[in-house]
Parts: C-alpha cells; structure tokens; sequence
C-alpha cells in the first residue's frame, strides 16, 4: 500500500488564488481527516468525512476553506482566497475509525506546505 | 474530548531509556490512548495504543495505571533518529468513529 498521497508537495501561490489541496487515502479506509499544522497552533483538525460524507467541520476557519470528497479515492480542500495568514502545512489523514488493539490509528500523509505570499 | 497534558521538551543520551508521561485526568470510559510521533517534514506516525495495564511493541511500552487518569510513553535503549515530537492522544473507540486532537507534544532530543 503506498499510504496516504497528498499532493503537492509545496505550493507557493500570491495573495487572492485559489488553492486546490489533494489527498488519496488508504483503500478501505472510511474515514478521512484534514489536518493543518502551523508552529503557533499546532496541529488542528480542520473537517472530516465518513464514507465520503463530511461530518464536523467545525474546524474549518472561515467560509474561504472547503473540502469535498467526490468519491473514496479521493479528496480535496480548496482555499478561495487564499491569505498569508493560510501558510501552513495541509495533512491528509485516513482511517478505519476504531480504535481497538487490532488499529493502527489515522495514517498520515507527508503533507502539502503552503506559501501564500 | 478529553484534555492531555505532556512536557514541552525533553532531554536525553544515546542508549537510555526514555518515559514520556501525559496525564489526561477527565478521561472517559471509552477513551484509548494513543501516541504518535512525528519527524520534521513529516506527518504524525502511530506509535502505540492502548486502553489499561500495559502494552508493548516492537518501537515501545506504554504504560496505563489503574484510574487511567495518565499514562507513560517508554522508549527503550534510544537513538539520535527517536529525536521527534511525540503526541499524546485520547479518543473514543467503542462507537465506530473517533477523532484524535492534538496537543503541543513533547519535543525529544536525543543528543550522542
């Protein structure tokens, strides 16, 4: 399995684009997180789906960010405009859900960092 | 959702045994425990998890006391490369779904 596949890997985008994030999660799992780390916050959970449905996303900062979630390969989070203020490193995160001795927990991906200059 | 707390940053030598203890004092019955680490550049990798007495893997031991109320990440025989931030994570398990939320971690730099 190759794990979960975000891409890009950098993005260096101007004040005003819009931003496009994507993810792939592990086949099989149903569950999948969006996740954006930044040194003063840390990591925050941002939205997160089961079977393709969006379930909380609470954490979502403002009306400029949204996610949708097509189909079970598949994944993205657009900023729209984008700001400074979104520079951080974008995680995708995949999971079965349960958290039982036979779990390994959420999957990670390596992860987009974010520019906007 | 229960709230985790761990030191900031932690020290250690090469070829010592390290023990990261996060308490987590509202904890419900259906909580587990898991840690995570994560190297710069990267994102968060499982560790182990855990709901009471105590579990060992082939990376680390974790410790849970009776109240649950803590527990203790144990890293044995260490190396430069465990040098991480390593989260200490509650959430539900029974249900079917859960989500983790993570705190700041504990930075460990494992020096030669």
């Amino acid at each position: 399995d190759a794990g979960v596949i975000q891409s890009p890997r950098h993005e260096v985008t101007e004040m005003g684009q819009e931003v496009t994030l994507r993810c792939k999660p592990i086949s099989g799992h149903d569950y999948l997180f969006w996740y954006r780390q930044t040194m003063m916050r840390g990591l925050e959970l941002l939205i997160y789906f089961n079977n393709n449905v969006p379930i909380d996303d609470s954490g979502m900062p403002e009306d400029r960010f949204s996610a949708k979630m097509p189909n079970a390969s598949f994944s993205t989070l657009k900023i729209q405009p984008s700001e400074p203020r979104d520079s951080a490193v974008y995680f995708c995160a995949s999971s079965t859900g349960r958290l039982d001795v036979f779990n390994y927990g959420y999957t990670f991906g390596s992860g987009t960092r974010l520019t906007v200059v | 959702l229960a709230k985790t707390t761990q030191p900031i940053s932690m020290d250690s030598y090469e070829g010592q045994e390290v023990n990261i203890t996060c308490s987590h004092n509202n904890i419900a019955t259906n909580d587990y425990i898991t840690w995570y680490q994560q190297f710069p550049s990267q994102g968060p990798r499982f560790i182990i998890q855990g709901y009471k007495t105590k579990v060992t893997n082939e990376v680390a031991s974790l410790f849970i006391p009776a109240d649950r109320k803590s527990s203790t990440l144990s890293l044995p025989r260490v190396s430069l490369s465990d040098t991480a931030v390593y989260y200490c994570l509650v959430g539900e398990g029974h249900s079917g779904y859960s989500t983790l939320t993570f705190g700041k971690g504990t930075m460990l730099l494992v020096s030669p």
